[in-house]
């Protein structure tokens, strides 16, 4: 059963401490992205992915920092630079990159979130 | 930069009602615009995807429509169901999202 799985779907960390999410995908896909979403907004990027081994910012990475060595695999680390890391942790991922003519027609796919507090 | 805003952040209709949505962006080089639906605590699921190229795209009961002129698109839904009741967000290029529209269809 093709998709993607974020772990763990809820997550607890000390302020001043390293945390990392997870995000594993079956589907195939070149590119993957991370979004954070807050109390009524929207999401905003943190880092997108189009191919393994590259990386590029988003709109709000400071504070965050990510890895690409598999196809596979996105994992985001939230470090202690992040001044307010409480949030909805939303990983995606879709055919082609952004950007691309093909990736024009190509669906964001969505995993079902994880969730970290910090105090 | 471009914005995405989605007026109104809240909705409440009776069931059976059609309505639309709307979603308005301040750049018009756009290569596709997205909506999504997002259910309490969940992941978001995409709806219908409109390239650049596109005025529209339909799927079931779901009409989505997109003016880069005006900078505008329209998620027109009919007959609405209780089983509607969600977020619904759109989002330019898989990058800029809008905030969302709270949407509730009452039995």
């Amino acid at each position: 059963d093709g998709g993607i799985t974020q772990s763990p779907k809820y997550l607890f960390r000390k302020e001043g401490q390293n945390v990392t999410l997870s995000c594993e995908q079956n589907l195939n896909h070149d590119a993957m992205y991370w979004y954070r979403q807050d109390p009524g907004q929207g999401l905003r990027l943190i880092y997108y992915s189009q191919i393994v081994n590259d990386f590029q910012k988003g709109d709000i990475a400071e504070g965050y920092s990510v890895s690409r060595e598999k196809k596979e695999s996105f994992p985001l680390t939230v470090t202690s630079a992040q001044k307010n890391p409480t949030a909805f942790y939303l990983c995606a991922t879709s055919q082609r990159g952004g950007g691309l003519k093909s990736s024009y027609n190509s669906p964001l796919h969505f995993g079902n979130g994880t969730r970290l507090t910090v105090t | 930069k471009q914005e995405v805003t989605q007026i109104p952040a809240a909705l409440s209709v009776p069931e059976g009602e059609n309505l639309v949505l709307n979603c308005s962006f301040t750049d018009s080089a756009i290569y596709n615009l997205q909506w999504f639906r997002q259910d309490p605590g969940k992941g978001l699921t995409s709806l219908l995807l409109i390239q650049s190229s596109q005025r529209e795209q339909t799927s079931g009961r779901l009409n989505a429509s997109l003016d880069k002129s005006s900078g505008r698109s329209t998620l027109y839904i009919a007959a609405s169901q209780p089983g509607d009741s969600a977020t619904y967000l759109c989002a330019v290029n898989d990058m800029r999202f809008g905030a969302g529209t709270r949407l509730t269809v009452k039995p």
